[in-house]
């Protein structure tokens, strides 16, 4: 039982280039978030999902995309790279109530130069 | 909107001291309140939550509180070990909308020294 996988651990990318960072989970929850956390300001929302083919965006959409085409995986889609995405991204899960824990991967360090 | 805010950091305590860090929120209707914990190079864990006002939750030596009067969640452990080094993170789940996003506060280093 992996829980939340995330990949890469790392990543540096040029202005301008895309990258999808993965997320899987095997925990068999419906709802899924991307947030990114940046220095001293805690963690935001990017995009979430409540199931397969349901997603809808958080308050930081800007420069991503997300899919949901199975309940296990949430990828994560950065088109054109800014610097201002330099990040540590988190996907988490939750079983589906509001009082559920969400239960986090170990993130994805991102540097856009 | 909702909104968290927590004492600001860094935290440097002795072995052994008492720890508080105090958590207030804004928010409209009942959320529910967690804290979370971030060890270096790890993603967020769950350390406590509470659903409801006079609420107590607790885990691993530490405890908080759901005050719904002064919409408070503060932190607190009676003692503290340099395991305990770590960011801790204050949130809300909001009682509105489609969605049971997490608002965070921003974070509170705590270091402890041996």
């Amino acid at each position: 039982n992996a829980g939340v996988t995330q990949t890469p651990k790392f990543r540096i990318l040029k202005i301008g280039q895309s990258m999808t960072l993965q997320c899987t989970q095997d925990m068999n929850h419906n709802y899924m978030y991307w947030y990114r956390q940046d220095p001293g300001m805690g963690l935001k929302l990017i995009y979430y999902s409540v199931g397969a083919g349901i997603t809808d965006k958080g308050e930081v959409p800007n420069g991503y995309n997300v899919s949901r085409s199975t309940t296990e995986d949430f990828p994560l889609r950065l088109e054109l790279a800014a610097p201002s995405q330099t990040s540590v991204y988190f996907c988490a899960t939750q079983r589906g109530q509001r009082t559920d824990t969400q239960y986090f991967g170990p993130g994805t360090r991102l540097t856009v130069l | 909107g909702d909104s968290v805010t927590q004492m600001e950091g860094p935290v440097t305590l002795s072995e052994e001291a008492f720890l508080t860090i105090n958590c207030t929120y804004t928010a409209t209707g009942y959320p529910s309140l967690f804290w979370y914990v971030q060890y270096p190079g790890e993603g967020l864990q769950l350390l406590l939550k509470a659903t409801k006002a006079d609420d107590k939750g607790s885990n691993k030596g530490f405890e908080a509180t759901y005050r719904k009067e002064t919409t408070s969640f503060h932190l607190e452990k009676g003692s503290v070990q340099v395991s305990d080094s770590a960011v801790y993170f204050c949130a809300l789940s909001g009682s509105g909308g489609s969605n049971y996003k997490l608002t965070f506060g921003k974070g509170t280093l705590l270091t402890v020294n041996p």
